[in-house]
């Protein structure tokens, strides 16, 4: 079973604009919350990462949203700029697992 | 980048022959992670170590073992290759619910 969700597949903003990926998670055991970007051909890497006990984590122009009671996470990408088109993953982890959605892919048109 | 280093990068090969896959880091982190990546199935963890000798299945593991007997290697046997099994593999780094670090993948065909 999958064990994050991760809506929506494919994301097209305008530059300057808000791109918004949301996951939802079934396991109550993680505790660890993470995105990764990843560019064509290469591996995933740490965007952001939030803990449970606080509901909100910014850093610069990218902010994770976070629901403990919903068990949902959301990724805001503020003025979202062409360099940000790559995949978004959001991953779930605890103490000796670590699942990820399914992925977003995120075009920023000029 | 985070000493993690795949090998092969590319690999091509037939169905029904052996495959492994390997993974080397050089940061002495305790966990170490196999996944495979394809389209609309983002990252599915195959199997997993948290240390030398101690490994565990992920959500995808039939027809894949590993092995871990030094904390810096971790391979990744296909024992008889198949055409579902094409796809690009990423090894991955952790300590403990932290951030993980990704090798490069690498990109296996089954013909």
């Amino acid at each position: 079973q999958q064990q994050v969700k991760q809506s929506p597949q494919s994301l097209i903003v305008q530059k300057g604009g808000i791109s918004i990926i949301n996951c939802a998670y079934e396991n109550t055991a993680f505790d660890y919350f993470p995105w990764y970007q990843q560019f064509p051909g290469k591996g995933p890497a740490l965007l952001i990462a939030i803990r449970p006990d606080v509901s909100e984590k910014k850093e610069g122009r990218f902010t994770i949203s976070f629901n403990k009671s919903a068990k949902q996470f959301s990724l805001h990408i503020m003025d979202s700029q062409p360099g940000d088109s790559a995949t978004y993953f959001c991953a779930a982890e605890s103490v000796n697992d670590m699942r990820f959605g399914a992925g977003t892919r995120l075009t920023v048109k000029p | 980048d985070a000493g993690i280093t795949q090998s092969p990068r590319h690999k091509v090969t037939e169905t029904g022959t052996p495959v492994t896959l390997r993974c080397h880091q050089t940061e002495n982190h305790r966990y170490m992670y196999w996944y495979r990546q394809d389209p609309g199935h983002g990252l599915r963890l195959i199997h997993y170590s948290y240390g030398v000798k101690d490994t565990d299945k992920g959500e995808v593991s039939d027809g894949y073992s590993v092995s871990r007997s030094k904390t810096e290697d971790f391979l990744l046997t296909l024992e008889s290759a198949t055409s579902s099994q094409t796809s690009v593999y990423f090894c991955a780094i952790s300590s403990m619910n932290t951030e993980a670090f990704f090798g490069q993948g690498t990109r296996l065909t089954v013909v």
